[in-house]
């Protein structure tokens, strides 16, 4: 069975720092697809970013990016520039490439955006 | 085009009623997952069901818990005999046919609150 942890339960920064959220995960599959979820107090889950396992550059959406590490297992999401809005929890999730395409959470991560 | 709708966004009732949670996947997806989230949790997979059929139901209890998607309507999580420990945000998410590692859109989630 798959595992995702995340070992930041709460972060906290200044509006327009830099932050990373820790993500690692524990699998025997090969081929698979990592994700970053965003859900701000309204509940919506929304996507942030993915990586495909399979492809060995790291994924980036305008200010996110992640620093993708296979062999040590982690996935790590850095936020640019931060913003109010990006204030929310953050999850990590991972999904088998093969088979049904359940997502795999993390217990998340609390980020707040100080002004 | 509208996206992945839940109803009821709260729900209340009281130990040893049934409560019944309605997802309406985004136009054109035919896969649809369950999740809970408990308070200060990631989402746990329930069931991943296709219109008729239930692919995988590993993470759903195998007690007063069923959930189906029809040919026609919305898909149903029901939960029998409610118990204080169901209290917890159901999430809804779909998907298209056919397509590994697509983002899975998700509903706004129901709130069950059992008193």
């Amino acid at each position: 069975a798959q595992t995702v942890t995340q070992s930041q339960p709460e972060m906290s920064v200044q509006e327009a720092e830099t932050v990373t959220l820790s993500c690692t995960y524990d699998t025997s599959e090969s081929n698979y697809y990592l994700f970053w979820y965003k859900q701000p107090p309204s509940r919506q889950m929304i996507l942030v970013i993915r990586q495909e396992a399979y492809k060995q550059q790291n994924a980036t959406e305008n200010r996110f990016s992640v620093n993708f590490q296979k062999a040590a297992k982690s996935f790590s999401l850095k936020i640019s520039d931060s913003q109010l809005g990006d204030t929310a929890m953050y999850f990590c999730a991972f999904m088998k490439r093969e088979g049904a395409q359940k997502l795999v959470f993390g217990q998340g991560t609390r980020l707040t955006i100080n002004p | 085009n509208a996206g992945v709708m839940q109803n009821p966004r709260h729900l209340v009732r009281r130990r040893g009623q049934e409560a019944r949670l309605r997802c309406s996947p985004m136009k054109g997806h035919s896969h649809v997952y369950w999740y809970r989230q408990l308070p200060e949790e990631g989402l746990k997979f329930m069931v991943y069901l296709q219109k008729e059929n239930i692919i995988d139901e590993s993470g759903m209890p195998k007690e007063r818990f069923s959930a189906e998607f029809p040919k026609e309507g919305p898909s149903i999580l029901r939960i029998q005999q409610v118990v204080r420990g169901d209290s917890a945000a159901y999430f809804c998410a779909s998907s298209p046919q056919g397509a590994p590692g697509t983002e899975a859109f998700f509903g706004q989630g129901t709130r069950l609150t059992v008193v």
